[in-house]
């Protein structure tokens, strides 16, 4: 089974200049996260897809950030403009799981994307 | 959403003695807990998870940790470690039936010989 997949694998922008990172998530998960990894933190989640739906985006600063997953499979997300506090890992994250379903299987987390905004 | 404390953020060990990584908890109601390990340069990985059943959870690769409710706790051992142990170590817990992960802010495990 192909793991998760996210490009790239480092970005280093200015600030005030825009981004956008990919994810793949693994074939057939229905739920796909976006999380905000800043160094010497734990993963903060930002954004949850239900297929093609936002389950939960609470925690996106939809001021700068935005996130889609067309056709309930890849995902973008964008950061227009990034400041400097957005410097950070971005994981995505794919499950099988949609909500009320029993659960047996964890998230299955991509090697991340490294940004850097100076 | 839960909140989680891992109450170490550096712990240096020394080859093939044990270690603890604590980990407490915000809320008594029903939870997942996970343990995930994310080595230099990678992802998350799964490391071990309680869903119900014993409290003690074990992982293929000697790690154990075991769930205590009363104290809203889910310590992380492991009774002789190795270099290639050495990694960051997180954490996690969810809402049954929500399947959002909560992290604590890490534990940096470093093995030396």
């Amino acid at each position: 089974e192909a793991g998760v997949a996210q490009s790239p694998r480092y970005k280093i922008i200015e600030k005030r200049q825009s981004v956008a990172f990919w994810c793949n998530p693994i074939s057939g998960h229905a739920t796909l996260y976006w999380y905000q990894q800043i160094l010497g933190q734990g993963p903060k989640l930002l954004i949850q897809f239900q297929n093609n739906g936002v389950v939960d985006d609470s925690q996106l600063p939809k001021d700068r950030f935005s996130a889609e997953r067309l056709k309930g499979v890849d995902s973008t997300l964008k950061i227009q403009p990034a400041k400097l506090e957005d410097s950070a890992v971005y994981l995505c994250a794919s499950s099988p799981h949609t909500t009320g379903s029993s659960y047996n299987s964890p998230l299955h987390f991509g090697n991340g994307t490294r940004l850097t905004v100076t | 959403a839960q909140s989680v404390t891992q109450l170490d953020s550096q712990v240096p060990v020394f080859e093939e003695a044990p270690v603890e990584l604590r980990c407490n908890y915000s809320s008594s109601v029903s939870v997942y807990l996970f343990w995930y390990v994310q080595y230099p340069n990678q992802g998350l990985q799964l490391l071990l998870k309680y869903l119900s059943g014993s409290t003690l959870v074990e992982s293929i690769n000697g790690f154990e940790a075991e769930f205590n409710k009363s104290q809203t706790s889910f310590h992380l051992r492991k009774p002789s470690v190795h270099i290639s142990d050495t990694a960051e170590y997180f954490c996690a817990v969810s809402d049954r039936g929500d399947y959002k992960l909560s992290f604590g802010a890490g534990t940096t495990v470093t093995v030396r010989a």
